[in-house]
């Protein structure tokens, strides 16, 4: 069975800090792919990134960046010079095939989420 | 473009009460799915339609849950004879399918259930 462990509970920071949440997966799968999801007080899901296990390149967006290594199964999310508007919950997850590889789409399993807190 | 929605976002039922929680996906989203998310935890996957044919099941907890896709477009989850363990948000999520590829899921809101 697959499994995503965020070992991060919660964390806080003072804003303009920079803050690493760590993610870890267990998977058979040789294909597969990784998710960061930002869950903020309203309660929706807000797609950050996907990654095929394929791609070990490192990927920056503007503040955010993903550290992918397959050697440590890791998938580590790194905010630069925090904001207040980073506080929130934040999910790494993982696909799982469902009933076979031609249907395209795959549930995810997820952690159990780490809350940052950034201090004004 | 609209994104997912789903209603009522907030559901408060009575211990026995049956409960419909609908999900708007995307226009277009061939895929959709449903989970379940206790308080403090990651959401668990309950089910997957791909139009309006269910495709795995596997999620839901018991025979009390069940869910449809009549026109493959809108969604309803059901759940007869509530449970206080069945309180939780319930998430929605819709991608648009491209074949042999993992799509992006983008979620709605969710429903925050509470049975008392």
């Amino acid at each position: 069975a697959q499994k995503v462990t965020q070992a991060q509970t919660e964390i806080s920071v003072v804003e303009k800090e920079d803050v690493t949440l760590d993610c870890v997966y267990e998977t058979r799968d040789t294909t597969y792919y990784l998710f960061w999801y930002k869950q903020p007080p309203s309660g929706e899901l807000v797609f950050l990134i996907r990654r095929n296990s394929f791609d070990e390149q490192n990927e920056i967006s503007g503040r955010y960046s993903w550290n992918f290594q397959k050697s440590t199964s890791s998938f580590n999310f790194t905010i630069t010079a925090s904001q207040v508007v980073d506080s929130a919950v934040y999910f790494c997850a993982l696909s799982e095939a469902l009933g076979g590889s031609n249907f395209g789409n795959e549930k995810l399993t997820f952690g159990t989420g780490t809350r940052l807190t950034i201090i004004p | 473009g609209a994104g997912v929605s789903q209603s009522p976002r907030y559901k408060v039922a009575k211990r026995g009460q049956d409960v419909a929680l609908r999900c708007d996906p995307i226009s277009g989203h061939v895929s959709l799915f449903w989970y379940q998310q206790a308080l403090g935890q990651g959401p668990e996957f309950l089910t997957y339609f791909q139009n309006e044919a269910q495709l795995d099941k596997s999620g839901l907890p018991s025979d009390r849950f069940f869910a449809e896709r009549p026109e493959g477009s809108v969604s309803t989850l059901k759940i007869q004879r509530t449970q206080q363990e069945d309180s939780a948000v319930y998430l929605c999520a819709s991608s648009l399918e491209l074949a042999g590829n993992t799509d992006t899921q983008y979620f709605g809101p969710g429903t925050r259930l509470t049975v008392l």
